[in-house]
């Protein structure tokens, strides 16, 4: 039981190239997330997902998208990366059943834009 | 404001108590919690307290909430060196499961 998988761990971009996070857990949550935590600022939402086929936009969605083709991975993609989006990614999810809405979260992709 | 609010660093000496606080702003937040975040790594559940409660205690970890002033703390008795992290309060927003956490409170435990 691996709980919740990010890769790539660590990446650098240049300034408009694009790329895509992929998570995936063994779970069998329904709901997932992404965030992205900068210093000083905590953990914001950018994309998140109830179920299979459907997502919705967080806090701070623009620039990215997401997609949720299957219940186990919730992919995040940057179409045309800014050194804005440096940052780190963390994907997470949960249970609706849960009876204290544990979020569970992998361990991070470290993204750099240059 | 919208904001969940913490100190953003605390010091202490090996066996000393932590008091980490918390002001967050959704007073129908059925959940508040606790994360733990080591270096390089994911966030942890650490505890948990429903919203129908004072208090909450756990081996080492006390959590006591005041609705009326919408604050949160975490009291870590006897901190060990391990203990050293960045703490993180969060609150359910409402109508879903969306967590708003707060900015974090880094811990440095000296031996």
């Amino acid at each position: 039981n691996a709980g919740v998988t990010q890769t790539p761990k660590f990446r650098v971009l240049k300034t408009g190239q694009s790329m895509t996070l992929l998570c995936a857990q063994d779970m069998n949550h329904e709901y997932m997330y992404w965030y992205r935590q900068d210093p000083g600022m905590g953990l914001r939402l950018i994309h998140y997902s109830v179920g299979e086929g459907t997502t919705a936009k967080g806090e701070v969605p623009d620039g990215y998208n997401v997609s949720r083709l299957k219940k186990q991975n919730f992919l995040l993609g940057l179409e045309s990366a800014a050194p804005s989006q440096t940052s780190v990614y963390f994907c997470a999810s949960s249970s609706p059943t849960s009876a204290h809405n544990e979020q569970f979260f992998g361990p991070g992709t470290r993204l750099t834009v240059l | 404001g919208e904001d969940v609010e913490q100190s953003l660093f605390l010091s202490v000496r090996e066996g000393d108590s932590s008091v980490i606080n918390c002001t967050y702003t959704d007073s129908s937040s059925t959940y508040l919690y606790w994360y733990k975040q080591e270096p390089g790594a994911g966030l942890q559940l650490l505890t948990y307290i429903f919203s129908n409660m004072d208090m909450k205690q756990d081996q080492r970890l006390t959590v006591l909430l005041n609705k009326k002033d919408k604050h949160l703390s975490l009291r870590i008795a006897d901190t060990q060196t391990g203990d050293s992290a960045i703490y993180f309060c969060a609150e359910v927003r409402s109508g879903f499961q969306k967590l708003v956490f707060g900015t974090g409170t880094r811990l440095l435990v000296s031996p």
